[in-house]
């Protein structure tokens, strides 16, 4: 498993408190993703982002902001706004779009103290 | 916006026999529709996809059907093996963008030895 790297693994939040998740990729791929996992509600699209400097709202998207800085680093940030941040996060790659393979990262749970 | 209904939320089977999940989708603009696998604490993982001027498509021991007409796709899992055990996601993208997959809420698929 390697290419597409997810950090930390497990996250908590304070009341109040944004909280940054990191994704890093090494396969040169122009497309990523973040999706958010809820148990039994499959996977929601929170941001994407086609190119470095561009990204645009999934279907999730209030109480969360991206970057895409550099190609390879598409950081989420979960601000106070999300009221109900608890979910398992996954952030995912695709060379140019979805008609290609998603390569997915191994996640990070967030959980608010 | 695209909405993936997916049936059933549980299946279990005997080792051996055959496995078939159903989704439904309701943007009829949509033309790629990808299965996910995801094991136990892993990451979803491609395993099948089939587009939209395909009616059928078969990798080994699974398969993928695709009717336009009643907008619906299946996975079907022959000989299945405990391996198989995981949850299984149908997906579809929405028609008007090459960068936004609508994932149904997944089926857990148990193989009994």
């Amino acid at each position: 498993d390697g290419g597409i790297t997810q950090s930390p693994k497990y996250l908590f939040r304070k009341e109040g408190q944004n909280v940054t998740l990191s994704c890093e990729q090494n396969l040169n791929h122009d497309a990523m993703y973040w999706y958010r996992q809820d148990p039994g509600q499959g996977l929601r699209l929170i941001y994407y982002s086609q190119i470095v400097n561009d990204f645009q709202k999934g279907d999730i998207a209030e109480g969360y902001s991206v970057s895409r800085e550099k190609k390879e680093s598409f950081p989420l940030t979960v601000t106070s706004a999300q009221k109900n941040p608890t979910a398992f996060y996954l952030c995912a790659s695709s060379h140019w779009t979805v008609e290609e393979k998603l390569f997915f990262g191994s996640g990070t749970q967030l959980s608010v103290l | 916006g695209e909405n993936v209904e997916q049936h059933p939320s549980t299946l279990s089977v005997q080792e051996g026999d055959s496995a078939v999940i159903k989704c439904t989708y309701s943007d009829s603009a949509s033309n790629y529709f990808p299965w996910y696998k995801q094991e136990l604490g892993k990451r979803p993982q491609l395993i099948i996809d089939i587009r939209s001027n395909v009616g059928e498509k078969k990798d080994q021991r699974i398969a993928v059907t695709l009717n336009k007409t009643a907008k619906h796709f299946s996975l079907h899992i022959t000989e299945t093996q405990p391996e198989d055990s995981a949850v299984y996601f149908c997906a579809a993208d929405s028609g008007g963008s090459n960068y936004k997959l609508t994932f149904g809420k997944g089926t857990l698929l148990t193989v009994n030895p």
